[in-house]
């Protein structure tokens, strides 16, 4: 169980394009997803938290308008990268949360494969 | 953002050998985690710590939880070529709060 599918699993588009990521929950709804960044031997940077049906929380230096979240359904959160840039290239990482795995209150953190991103 | 302190930074090993890794905190977590990453994918979680002190095994993989709740340990006993990746450490406070991610530890083991 807890299954996450994050689509694609690689992209290559031109600068000035935009690229949609999808992150979906597949066998349980997730209230809350993250979305994170990771340059080549670095760790995982939270971008954004999104819950379901609110707008998502940035953390600070992302930008919101080029990095836009969208989590319309307790299954579905897309991250859509605008006018992508070459130093936009990245792996990007989608994290759902399920309330309802592992410890109660505490909950499951489940990762999709994640999406690399190569801007031209 | 926030960062937890991880070393080793790499480790270069021989097949056998037993693994110790370690994460610090300046602040104290409610729980930890410890995740796998192979690349070019997600993080894959390897064993999750609830309380201050608990010690938890996953086969080969054992991992406690500081008593101080500022710091987390993960060993990997007998090492084996499949042991290969990047480790992170994590850790998490209550409610929808992201998690928090050490800088990893990338382990190469040599047959």
């Amino acid at each position: 169980g807890a299954v996450v599918s994050q689509h694609p699993s690689w992209v290559i588009c031109k600068s000035g394009t935009s690229v949609k990521i999808e992150c979906r929950s597949l066998d349980f709804q997730a209230t809350t997803m993250f979305w994170y960044r990771q340059f080549p031997k670095q760790s995982l940077m939270l971008m954004a938290t999104s819950n379901e049906g609110s707008k998502a929380t940035y953390e600070q230096g992302v930008e919101k308008d080029k990095f836009l979240i969208n989590h319309a359904s307790l299954t579905l959160s897309t991250l859509t990268v605008t006018s992508a840039h070459p130093e936009d290239s990245s792996f990007y990482i989608c994290s759902a949360r399920d309330p309802y795995r592992g410890r109660p209150l505490v909950g499951g953190y489940t990762f999709g494969s994640g999406t690399r991103l190569t801007v031209v | 953002g926030q960062q937890l302190n991880q070393s080793p930074q790499s480790m270069f090993i021989q097949e056998g050998e037993d693994v110790s890794m370690n994460c610090t905190s300046s602040s104290i977590f409610n729980t930890w985690l410890w995740y796998k990453q192979d690349p070019g994918e997600g993080p894959v979680l390897l064993i999750a710590l609830y309380k201050a002190g608990e010690l938890t095994s996953n086969g080969r993989l054992t991992a406690q939880f500081g008593i101080t709740r500022k710091d987390s340990f993960l060993n990997i006993s007998a090492s084996i070529p499949s042991d290969v990746g990047i480790y992170f450490c994590a850790g998490r406070n209550s409610g929808n709060t992201p998690l928090v991610f050490g800088k990893g530890t990338r382990l190469s083991v040599i047959a």
